[in-house]
């Protein structure tokens, strides 16, 4: 089974509009963490926020914000006023527990392109 | 300044030959890690080391062979190339105690085997 699943391969969004990116994903470790990346034409992962599986609250940074669901075990991430600069491939990440590794299993991406 | 470097950052090579990859971080992490992501963007961890010892090898052929002469290198040997090893290669490296253990990505390593 999928680890995270990223079920938007594409999609548009309007300049200054809200848009949210689905990420679900299974895991029986009670301790991990979930991770969104962006990658710009340009190639480089960007980090853009971190929702920690003990955390009470969702996590925001900026325009970003993390709607943790974690009985339905969704990460969703928002974008809120969306800009030119958005348009990107974005992916949602997991960190299981220490005994993992710390390593990061990705999801499949979002194509992102913002229309002006 | 640059966080994670890599170099270099496009390598042209035929079949058979053998490439490295090389990676720096100056972050004072403890892990460093090598991804694979293919020409359908999906990203896939190939190697992991903590401290300069091995601690993921996620099923990678051994022509690939990994090495961390110290803390902050982590370089990839890849022998006897194919044409499916083309891919972007990202080195990343986090701390792994720590909040969240972000991991910071280097500029990766387009690599096209012909």
């Amino acid at each position: 089974a999928q680890k995270i699943t990223q079920t938007q391969p594409g999609m548009f969004v309007q300049e200054k509009e809200a848009v949210t990116l689905d990420c679900t994903y299974d895991t029986s470790d009670p301790s991990y963490g979930l991770f969104w990346y962006k990658q710009p034409s340009s190639g480089e992962m960007i980090f853009l926020i971190y929702q920690g599986s003990y955390d009470q609250q969702n996590a925001t940074e900026g325009r970003y914000s993390l709607n943790f669901q974690k009985a339905r075990k969704s990460a969703n991430l928002v974008i809120s006023a969306s800009q030119l600069g958005d348009s990107a491939m974005y992916f949602c990440a997991m960190r299981e527990g220490q005994a993992a590794g710390n390593k990061l299993t990705f999801g499949g991406g979002t194509r992102v392109l913002v229309k002006p | 300044d640059t966080a994670v470097s890599q170099t270099p950052k496009y390598l042209v090579t035929q079949m058979g030959n053998d490439k490295s990859i090389k990676c720096e971080q100056n972050l004072g992490h403890d892990t460093m890690y090598w991804y694979k992501q293919d020409s359908k963007k999906f990203l896939k961890i190939m190697f992991s080391y903590n401290n300069k010892e091995l601690i993921i090898n996620e099923t990678v052929p051994n022509r690939f062979s990994p090495k961390s002469p110290d803390k902050a290198h982590l370089n990839l040997h890849i022998n006897s190339l194919e044409l499916g090893d083309s891919a972007v290669y990202f080195c990343a490296s986090s701390q792994v105690l720590g909040y969240h253990n972000e991991q910071f990505f280097g500029p990766g390593t387009r690599l096209t085997v012909l």
